[in-house]
C-alpha cells in the first residue's frame, strides 16, 4: 500500500540551528500538508501547498518556517532558526483531492512523523 | 483557543462492549467533521467522516453522530476490538475549499481484553 515517508524519524538540533523534515508524498497525490503535534497538545495545522505554492498557512507558520518541493517528489519543511518550541512531533501529510472539496472524504495520508528535539 | 476539544483523555472499555468517544466544538462554520486514529509511532489514519447535512454515518463497527444545535458529535464502536486501543482524534473543516483541519486533544481508548 502506498504511503508517506517522512526523514529523519528523530532530529536533535541545538536552539538557533536550520532544521529540514523531509518527506515523500504518495506519488499521484497533488496536495501536501505539515501538521504539527506537541507532546500532550493537539495536531496542530502549519502549511498546505498545491501547485508548487502555498495554498493556506496558519499563524504558526511565521518567516522562521519555509516549505518547497525541490524535485517532484520530496516535500521539505525548513525550519530557518529553531526555538525551543518547535520541538514537537512533524506530520507530513498528502491526499489526492483538495481537503476542502466534495471530492475528498478529509482522508489525508500521513506519514509516521519526524520528532524534533529543540536543546 | 480550543475549538475542537474532547473532554475525556482517556477511557476503557471492555471487549465487546460499546466505546462512545465524544467531541465538542464552538465554531458554528464548522460543517465536515472527521475522526482519526493514531497508534504510538505512527501518523494518524482517517477513520470516518460526516457531513453537517446529516445527523449519522455508520461504516461497519464504526458509527459517527452529529447534533449540531449541541455541536456535539461521538464516535461509537461496536463491538470493541483489543485492536481499537488507539488514540483518537476528532477533527472539523471550516468549509469547503478550507484546507485547514482543526483537531481536537484527543482520547486514548484502551480496550480491556
Amino acid at each position: 500500500e502506498p504511503e508517506v515517508t517522512q526523514t529523519p524519524s528523530h532530529q536533535v538540533t541545538q536552539m538557533g540551528q536550520e532544521v529540514i523534515l523531509r518527506c515523500v508524498p504518495i506519488s499521484n497525490h497533488l496536495y501536501f500538508y505539515w501538521y504539527r503535534q506537541i507532546l500532550g497538545q493537539k495536531v496542530e495545522f502549519l502549511v498546505s501547498f498545491y501547485n508548487n505554492e502555498i495554498s493556506e498557512k496558519s499563524e504558526i507558520f511565521d518567516d522562521q518556517f519555509s516549505v518547497e518541493r525541490p524535485d517532484g517528489s520530496n516535500f521539505t519543511l525548513k525550519i530557518r532558526s529553531t526555538k525551543l518550541e518547535d520541538s514537537a512531533m512533524y506530520f507530513c501529510a498528502s491526499s489526492e483531492a483538495s481537503v476542502g472539496t466534495l471530492l475528498n472524504t478529509g482522508e489525508l495520508f500521513f506519514g509516521e512523523g519526524s520528532r524534533l528535539t529543540v536543546l | 483557543d480550543q475549538q475542537v476539544k474532547q473532554n475525556s483523555p482517556s477511557l476503557s472499555v471492555q471487549e465487546g462492549r460499546i466505546s462512545i468517544l465524544n467531541c465538542d466544538y464552538t465554531n458554528s462554520m464548522f460543517d465536515y467533521f472527521l475522526w482519526y486514529k493514531k497508534y504510538p509511532a505512527e501518523g494518524p489514519t482517517f477513520l470516518i467522516s460526516i457531513s453537517s447535512i446529516k445527523d449519522k454515518n455508520e461504516d461497519g463497527r464504526f458509527t459517527v453522530f452529529l447534533n449540531k444545535s449541541a455541536k456535539h458529535l461521538s464516535l461509537h464502536i461496536v463491538p470493541s476490538q483489543p485492536g481499537d486501543s488507539a488514540v483518537y482524534f476528532c477533527a472539523a473543516l471550516s468549509n469547503f475549499g478550507n484546507e485547514k483541519l482543526t483537531f481536537g486533544t484527543g482520547t486514548r481508548l484502551t480496550i480491556i481484553p
